[in-house]
Formats: C-alpha cells, structure tokens, sequence
C-alpha cells in the first residue's frame, strides 16, 4: 500500500486570499495523481489529474490549478480564492487502485 | 455520459441487521468499479472492486458486492453490521483499473444501537 500525505489538514481562508495545498506521496514511482472536491450534498468532483511531472489535465474549468514539480509532489493553488471554493479537498494517488489521502478541509469565508 | 447513481442518501440500520446499499451506474463499456467507505473528516478507503470475472466479490470489513450487468447494479451488502460501519460509502466506476473514476453522491449510514 501507499501512504499520502495532506498538509495542511485545515484552513480557513478570506475570499480574495491565495491558495496553496500540498500532497505528497510516499512508493512506487511515477504514480497517476489526482484532486477530487467534495461539496457538501455533491459527492466527489474530479479537478485535475497528472500521469507525470509537468503534466496536468483538468477536469472542469475553474479557479484553481495543479502543478506536479516533483515525481511524488501535487499542488493544487489558486490565485484568489472564492467562496464556491470552499469543501474537503482529496488528493489520490494511483497504483493499480486508487489510494486516497487524509484530506484537506478549506473554509473559505 | 458515464455516470454513478445512489439513490439513497441516508440509511439506518440496526446493529446486527443486515445492509444493502444501492448503486446503478451508466458506461458504455464493461465497467470497473469500486465501492469505498470514509469516515467522518477522512479520506477514502477502498472497500472492494469488480473487474471481472466472478460478480460477486468479496472486500475488506465483511462487505461483499455483486455486479449484475443486467440491473446495471453493484450494490453493497453486509449481513450483520457493525457500530463502526457508521460512515460514508461511496460507489464509483473508472474506465479500467486505472485512471479517473466517477463517483456517486454517497450515502450516509447510521447505525443505531
């Protein structure tokens, strides 16, 4: 099995703020990276996805973006955050099965 | 356009009863699919999948799950349920092994003593 790794666990943020969440992770190398969303009421929403370093494909359009500058490194940013931001943010890493990290819970108020 | 329904949002049961949790998917083409539980404030775990070959499959916890292509179901079960089993569960279909999965809105499980 894998082991991914959140940070931070939690964050309140003010609309208007920039955004910076991190995922690592720790086996295989070169793994399939992902963020899903999870809204309220919504289930889990997939927004980005990485199959190696540099590479990022995007799901839905948005206010947010991904970069992977490492093998086992996947950021998800934005620039100025919105309240629609706001949700539990999963990161998931991919070795024959999706793996999934601890989460992030943003607030943003 | 692939797509995973739930169509129950909350179940509760009884401690010791059985558990039936219901999930129809939409792919064109053989499915895969995963059925995960998360607790509250955590990620996802992944309970069981089904790729192929014999429908029903067994997972971690003593859920088990069949495929039944006809119904376009995999539905989750659990003959006896547990205080612990009090979580979320998620159904999902990927297009193979690997690769972006779609999920179902979840349902909620509460188990009453």
């Amino acid at each position: 099995s894998q082991t991914i790794h959140q940070w931070p666990a939690t964050l309140v943020q003010p609309v208007g703020s920039p955004l910076s969440l991190e995922c690592t992770v720790e086996g295989t190398s070169n793994p399939n990276l992902y963020w899903y969303r999870q809204a309220a009421g919504r289930g889990l929403q997939l927004l980005f996805y990485s199959v190696g370093i540099g590479q990022i494909s995007s799901e839905v359009p948005q206010n947010l973006s991904a970069s992977r500058p490492q093998d086992r490194q996947f950021i998800l940013s934005s620039k100025k955050l919105l309240l629609s931001d706001s949700g539990f943010y999963l990161c998931a890493a991919e070795y024959n099965e999706q793996f999934f990290g601890p989460g992030t819970r943003l607030t943003v108020l | 356009a692939q797509s995973v329904t739930q169509p129950d949002i909350h179940i509760t049961v009884s401690e010791g009863a059985s558990l039936e949790l219901r999930c129809n998917y939409s792919y064109g083409a053989t499915p895969y699919l995963f059925w995960y539980v998360q607790s509250p404030g955590q990620g996802l775990q992944l309970l069981l999948k089904y790729f192929s070959g014999d429908t029903l499959v067994q997972g971690i916890k003593g859920f088990e799950a069949e495929f039944k292509r006809s119904q376009s179901s995999f539905n989750l079960r659990k003959p006896s349920v547990h205080w612990s089993d009090a979580a979320e569960y998620f159904c999902a279909v990927g297009e193979g092994s690997q690769g972006n999965l779609i999920f179902g809105k979840g349902t909620k499980l509460s188990v009453k003593p």
